[in-house]
């Protein structure tokens, strides 16, 4: 089994609407990464959460990091077509043994 | 662009053969990681380097190895290969140890035939 599961592992919306994925460890998180891979391109760093609680937003995603229950979730506001790909997170296992992912929710915007 | 460079983007094999991958870190990063992303298995963490030495290693096959080179480009080098191989390579850097932001490339895709 995957110490990070991710849900749902693919979603559809029409554009314009919100969506949320969420990310659950079966590990303690010390730190918790958000990427994007776009199809056929690399991954890009989205945004990095270390403490409990908190909550960061870049343009239209926002991310939370809630320690005790050991999830983050990603909430894209008014999706848009450029918002299609595939999500990762990464969990940071603390030390050198760095980040360990989970495996991706494909995510389809509908004009 | 990240500023990370692999190369090469694709590449075909034949099984048993052995193959090197490159890449080139942001300019200034001294820590360069090495992932596999297979379609079963998501992104699987192989091995960290940070300023020529191995920090940590993951799920890395014995078949497979890499180093980091004094202008810190690193390789993976992947020997009798496996169809079970193919699978997309990323490569991200990072300007510290802890990799606390971590940049990919855009991966090297491997098919083994």
């Amino acid at each position: 089994s995957q110490e990070l599961e991710q849900s749902p592992q693919s979603l559809i919306v029409q554009e314009g609407k919100n969506l949320t994925i969420n990310c659950t460890s079966s590990k303690t998180l010390y730190g918790l990464y958000w990427y994007k891979q776009k199809y056929g391109e690399g991954l890009i760093f989205l945004m990095m959460l270390q403490k409990g609680g908190e909550e960061k937003s870049h343009e239209k995603i926002t991310a939370k990091l809630d320690e005790k229950k050991q999830q983050s979730s990603l909430h894209i506001t008014a999706s848009q077509p450029s918002h299609a790909g595939i999500y990762l997170c990464g969990a940071d296992r603390g030390g050198y043994q760095k980040v360990t992912f989970g495996t991706g929710t494909k995510l389809q915007v509908i004009p | 662009d990240s500023g990370v460079t692999q190369t090469p983007k694709h590449l075909i094999t034949a099984t048993g053969q052995r193959v090197t991958l490159r890449c080139s870190p942001r300019s200034g990063d001294l820590s360069v990681y090495w992932y596999q992303q297979s379609l079963d298995q998501g992104l699987q963490f192989l091995i960290h380097y940070y300023n020529g030495e191995e920090r940590a290693k993951g799920n890395i096959l014995e078949r497979f190895s890499a180093q980091q080179f004094p202008d810190l480009h690193s390789e993976l080098n992947l020997s009798s290969l496996e169809l079970g191989d193919s699978a997309l390579y990323f490569c991200a850097s990072s300007a510290d140890p802890a990799g606390n932001t971590i940049y990919f490339g855009e991966g090297s895709w491997l098919t083994v035939v």
